[in-house]
């Protein structure tokens, strides 16, 4: 079955920086780009940050560019969210999901909350 | 990086049908066919249920189908049942000096 867990999500106070993680399983890890999506409280969707299968690619939308970074690991089937300089317009929840070849998330994890306050 | 338009809300009564559009530009939804819909009940993670404009996951009703004219997709349900009351959310892949994905602002369906 294929399974994506977040985890790291915590209350942090404005400018300051985090780690989220996604680990994956029940599927070729390797062989798939990956993204952070993430949805503030009362709001829609909001596409955060892709990396493709190899890690060689990456992708951020305008509002994280310069503060998050996306990475992976491969051989523990890992993404990761770096979250810099944060700010309360970054208070979401942030789900992983797995990007198909043709571009769509077809597997999402639960979600991990994303608190920035003061 | 503006979001995919969608009407915030829609409505209808059990067994009639519905459809939910979503406009964007030539440069995501009328340039590829990596239009995907998904349905999120509150609390709950978002799940696929159309991509590639009008393909379903194994496991979606066929009650849900989509189709796309031009820079407009729709997703469109039949037979509304009460658990279809959600939100749905659009996406698309887009390029313009990059490549990125953007979602639509997200449909009330509320089932009468």
């Amino acid at each position: 079955e294929v399974q994506v867990l977040e985890s790291g999500g915590t209350l942090v106070q404005p400018g300051e920086s985090l780690r989220l993680s996604c680990a994956a399983s029940g599927f070729a890890f390797n062989l798939f780009a990956m993204t952070w999506v993430r949805q503030a409280p009362g709001k829609g969707l909001e596409w955060v940050s892709g990396i493709s299968a190899s890690g060689d690619r990456t992708y951020s939308a305008d509002s994280v560019n310069g503060r998050f970074i996306i990475s992976r690991d491969n051989s523990k089937n890992m993404v990761f969210l770096h979250m810099n300089s944060l700010r309360a317009d970054d208070t979401a929840v942030y789900y992983c999901a797995r990007v198909t070849p043709n571009n769509w998330f077809d597997a999402w994890g639960q979600g991990t909350p994303v608190t920035v306050s003061s | 990086q503006s979001a995919l338009t969608q009407p915030a809300s829609v409505s209808g009564s059990p067994g009639q049908s519905i459809t939910i559009t979503c406009t964007g530009t030539s440069s995501d939804i009328g340039g590829y066919n990596y239009v995907s819909w998904y349905q999120q009940h509150p609390g709950k993670a978002p799940k696929l249920m159309v991509h590639n404009v009008d393909r379903r996951p194994s496991g979606v009703s066929d009650r849900f189908s989509g189709s796309k004219s031009g820079t407009t997709a729709s997703l469109i349900i039949s037979g509304l049942q009460a658990d279809d009351e959600a939100v749905y959310y659009c996406s698309s892949y887009r390029s313009t000096s990059t490549f990125y994905w953007v979602f639509g602002g997200g449909t009330s369906l509320t089932v009468l």
